[in-house]
């Protein structure tokens, strides 16, 4: 147990279905990631947000939309997505994004999603 | 741009040996470089965090190492176990903030 959560743990979606995936954690940390992990590849850092601004955008398609309400919740909606789209979601937290500090990074379990 | 490399993609061996993961990166501006170990269709686990300034760290059986001049670590597994087997992750925080990962290495204890 990490202290980051994720929910759903698995989707199955239509091409023309929109959703959302949900993650919290309970660390009391600034900033929280979205990453992208599909099959035979690295992870793929997809947002970043920084107390609850978002600070990186890694050229991600609009069909994918963050949003992070406060610094304990962030969520990834979902619309007109691809095939190509299914991998692991995994969100991710840290004490803080800029700066020399550790900043270790804490996942939560991940969701799997598979589009079809 | 940096990149992150592991070695060997695959490793299995008998339980009890001590084993040896490699990562490498291609800039050594770093902030610091992170080991995580992922089960099966799981999340990450972090299991030892070095920073910049660091040479090592040690974590009960893990002895993570790094020569951050020849953009090198090492993850030693001591004694290892069939409970180990999982894919092992490096990566490296670089001076913008954000992890960069390698592929990581499969590993497999058998009994």
């Amino acid at each position: 147990e990490t202290g980051v959560t994720q929910t759903p743990r698995h989707l199955v979606m239509g091409m023309t279905n929109k959703k959302s995936l949900k993650c919290e954690q309970h660390l009391g940390h600034n900033a929280m990631y979205w990453y992208k992990q599909s099959a035979k590849k690295p992870l793929e850092l997809m947002f970043v947000y920084s107390l609850e601004e978002r600070v990186e955008n890694n050229s991600v398609p609009s069909r994918f939309s963050p949003e992070c309400p406060n610094s304990s919740h962030l969520f990834l909606h979902l619309h007109t997505l691809q095939p190509e789209d299914s991998a692991l979601y995994l969100c991710a937290s840290s004490q803080d994004f800029l700066g020399r500090g550790a900043y270790e990074q804490y996942f939560g379990p991940g969701t799997r999603l598979t589009v079809t | 741009k940096q990149e992150v490399t592991q070695i060997p993609a695959a490793l299995s061996v008998p339980e009890g040996e001590n084993l040896v993961l490699n990562c490498s990166f291609t800039d050594s501006a770093i902030y610091n470089l992170q080991w995580f170990r992922q089960d099966p269709g799981k999340g990450l686990t972090s299991l030892l965090l070095i920073q910049s300034s660091q040479r090592e760290q040690t974590s009960g059986r893990l002895n993570a190492s790094l020569d951050k001049s020849s953009g090198r670590s090492t993850l030693y597994i001591a004694a290892s176990q069939p409970g180990d087997s999982a894919t092992y992750l490096c990566a490296v925080r670089n001076q913008g903030g954000k992890l960069i990962f390698g592929q990581g290495t499969e590993l497999s204890v058998k009994p």
